[in-house]
């Protein structure tokens, strides 16, 4: 699987949009671009997946570069609900690879009062 | 739907003593799998199941087993317990096997110590 690269912590002003990075520049063309999140002490939430295309849901929009090197999470009104752990993971659809997400150490986002 | 259920919620051992930990999920999954989270690591899958009768192992299986009679159940056995395995457990499920394909859906976790 591709390797990602996230910063470690990040914060954001309640109400504003929380923009989360991640980079994957070893992402092959078969490999999925998703975002989870696990808030303390919970199990981890989906939130949202690509493969070529931006793409938005209820939660959040995805957006992936062209050359699909990087890609960013949008959380377009952060609250306080939001803080959480954000895991940017590069699942590979084939092989051994295809049962298993392999989550890093994702970004701790704050989002302040 | 209750989603994904585990229990206990927590648990402490002694080391050598073994126990199961309950996975149940009523959304009429395929896929069901065992991750554990240690501090300050990601989750690492321990075992999984593409199907009822049908498991395998994944990056850190040593000291587990799995079974998978029914599609709604997954537990996880810990054979004899080590304060190695001292660590918060996450079932998870979703409707195929490919998670490329799949959104993975997680239970609350058990947090288990092994003293």
């Amino acid at each position: 699987d591709a390797k990602t690269t996230q910063p470690t912590s990040m914060d954001c002003a309640e109400g504003r949009a929380a923009n989360l990075p991640c980079n994957h520049s070893t992402i092959s063309g078969n490999e999925y671009v998703y975002w989870y999140r696990q808030i303390h002490s919970q199990g981890p939430q989906y939130i949202i997946h690509g493969l070529k295309n931006n793409e938005t849901n209820e939660m959040a929009s995805l957006i992936i570069t062209e050359d699909r090197k990087s890609s960013t999470l949008i959380l377009p009104h952060a609250t306080l609900r939001d803080t959480a752990v954000y895991y940017c993971i590069v699942s590979l659809n084939s092989g051994g690879s295809n049962y298993k997400l392999t989550f890093g150490k994702g970004t701790l986002l704050t989002v302040n009062p | 739907n209750a989603g994904v259920t585990q229990t206990p919620k927590f648990q402490v051992l002694k080391t050598g003593q073994s126990m199961t930990l309950q996975c149940a999920q009523d959304m009429n999954h395929e896929y069901m799998s065992w991750y554990r989270q240690d501090p300050g690591m990601g989750l690492r899958l321990i075992h999984y199941s593409v199907g009822a009768g049908i498991t395998d192992q994944g990056e850190v299986p040593n000291g587990y087993n799995v079974s998978r009679s029914t599609t709604e159940d997954f537990p996880l056995r810990l054979l004899s317990a080590a304060p190695s395995q001292t660590s918060v457990y996450f079932c998870a499920s979703s409707y195929g096997p490919y998670v490329a394909y799949n959104e993975q859906f997680f239970g609350p976790g058990t947090r288990l110590t092994v003293l």
